[in-house]
């Protein structure tokens, strides 16, 4: 079974600078997709980034990008040039795109804490 | 964007009552729906999988009696929580897939919304 791990539970950072976010995951699948998702005290999910497998170029999605690297099973998310509006939990997922199922798999999350 | 309705947004329930949570599509077809449960300080894990029509598919522990699930319209699938013991207070959170995004490699993840969620309270 997939596993996603994520084994900062808290971390903090000044306004403007940078943070870097790390998950791990174990899979013995070859395609898949890896995610990134925000959820600020309104509970809301909200996707930050994915990054699909067979791709080896790292997402980027304004100050958000990760570092993926596949032999490692290593999904990390750095967040430049911090903002107030970025503090919240951030969960790592992963979903298999093989066998059909669209079953996402979380970590246990990270809580972001940004200090003005 | 494709916005997901999720109501109520938090309900408090006597022990042995049923409960239902609903999760709508407000601007777009959803096909599949998808329910989680998010136990506090934990990650969120999935419960079942609603399909538009047909019966829901439920992963390995969820009891599907406990946790009934309809999805008879494009637009809407609910959860109802039956004969609710406090061991069943938890956030749920549903998400939905919009049909929308394709790609040649099929549905794309990135189609998902979740809802806003809904804190369940058994006394």
């Amino acid at each position: 079974a997939q596993t996603v791990t994520q084994s900062q539970p808290e971390m903090s950072v000044q306004e403007a600078e940078t943070v870097t976010l790390s998950c791990t995951y174990d899979t013995s699948e070859s395609d898949y997709y890896l995610f990134w998702y925000k959820q600020p005290p309104s509970r809301q999910m909200i996707l930050v980034i994915r990054q699909e497998a067979y791709k080896q170029q790292n997402a980027t999605e304004n100050r958000f990008s990760v570092n993926f690297q596949k032999a490692a099973k290593s999904f990390s998310l750095k967040i430049s040039d911090s903002q107030l509006g970025d503090a919240a939990m951030y969960f790592c997922a992963y979903r298999n795109l093989q066998g059909g199922s669209e079953k996402l798999v979380f970590g246990k999350g990270m809580k972001l804490t940004v200090n003005p | 964007g494709a916005v997901v309705s999720q109501h109520p947004s938090w309900v408090i329930c006597k022990s042995g009552t049923s409960v239902k949570i609903e999760c709508r599509s407000l601007d777009f077809q959803a096909t599949t729906m998808f329910w989680y449960r998010q136990f506090p300080k934990q990650s969120l894990m999935l419960m079942a999988t609603s399909n538009e029509g047909s019966k829901a598919t439920y992963e390995q522990g969820v009891e599907k009696d406990k946790f009934l699930i309809n999805h008879a319209s494009l637009t809407l699938s609910t959860l109802t929580v039956t004969s609710a013991h406090p061991e069943d207070s938890s956030f749920y959170i549903c998400s939905a897939r919009d049909h929308r995004l394709w790609t040649d490699r099929g549905f794309l993840n990135y189609g998902y919304t979740f809802g806003s969620g809904t804190r369940l309270t058994v006394v």
